[in-house]
């Protein structure tokens, strides 16, 4: 089955700067590939999602790159926020989503 | 849309009780996840209905574990009997369908005691 791997597992960073979160997966057959943001004690929220058939797309200050030959996607926050801080997870899709461990986000101001 | 809701917010009880977790999924969404969160094992997939049927539930840790949909509005997860290893955040998400995005109801922490 699909396998999804996150770094890193923490990320520090002063407000203003950009933040990139990696991940990898291991079956070719997915096709799908969301991100979700998580912040602490709530529920996790799509934040941007990308297709096989697509390199990268953006949204304000958040892309994310996808490398299919490669299998591996990540996500990029540019002008980093405080509001930023939360937990990240990657996913990929083939009939099911499979999630990373998490990235906790920590945004200093 | 009301988004996902999940019933109860939280749950204590004691090792060997039953534990009924209910969600209501968005109208309109086809396919439906539970799953659970710990720190050890991060988001672990539990189960999934695709149009109120059970497609894989390989995720299921054991037969303590059950789960139904007996109509497209409503999905039940039950463990019995409970016990503290079962004590987590379960989420329940819906979408339109399984390659699109979901939307995760707000969880039901649930403590075994």
């Amino acid at each position: 089955g699909e396998n999804v791997e996150q770094h890193p597992s923490t990320l520090s960073v002063q407000e203003g700067d950009s933040a990139v979160i990696k991940c990898t997966y291991s079956d070719s057959a997915s096709n799908y590939f969301p991100w979700y943001k998580q912040e602490l004690g709530k529920r996790p929220q799509l934040i941007i999602d990308i297709r096989s058939n697509v390199g990268e797309k953006k949204d304000q200050r958040i892309a994310v790159t996808l490398n299919k030959t490669a299998k591996h996607f990540s996500l990029h926050i540019t002008e980093t926020q405080p509001e930023d801080s939360a937990v990240y997870f990657c996913a990929a899709d083939g009939n099911k989503l499979v999630f990373g461990a998490g990235t906790i986000l920590r945004v200093k101001s | 849309d009301a988004g996902v809701i999940q019933s109860p917010r939280h749950e204590v009880t004691e090792m060997g009780q039953e534990v009924t977790l209910r969600c209501k999924p968005i109208s309109g969404h086809n396919s439906l996840f539970w799953y659970r969160q710990t720190m050890m094992r991060g988001l672990e997939l539990l189960i999934y209905f695709n149009n109120n049927v059970p497609i894989d539930d390989s995720g299921m840790p054991e037969d303590r574990f059950s789960a139904k949909m007996p109509n497209a509005s409503f999905s039940t997860l039950k463990i019995q009997p409970s016990e503290p290893r079962d004590s987590a955040v379960y989420f329940c998400a819906s979408s339109l369908r399984v390659d699109y995005g979901y939307t995760f109801g707000s969880g039901t922490r649930l403590t075994v005691v």
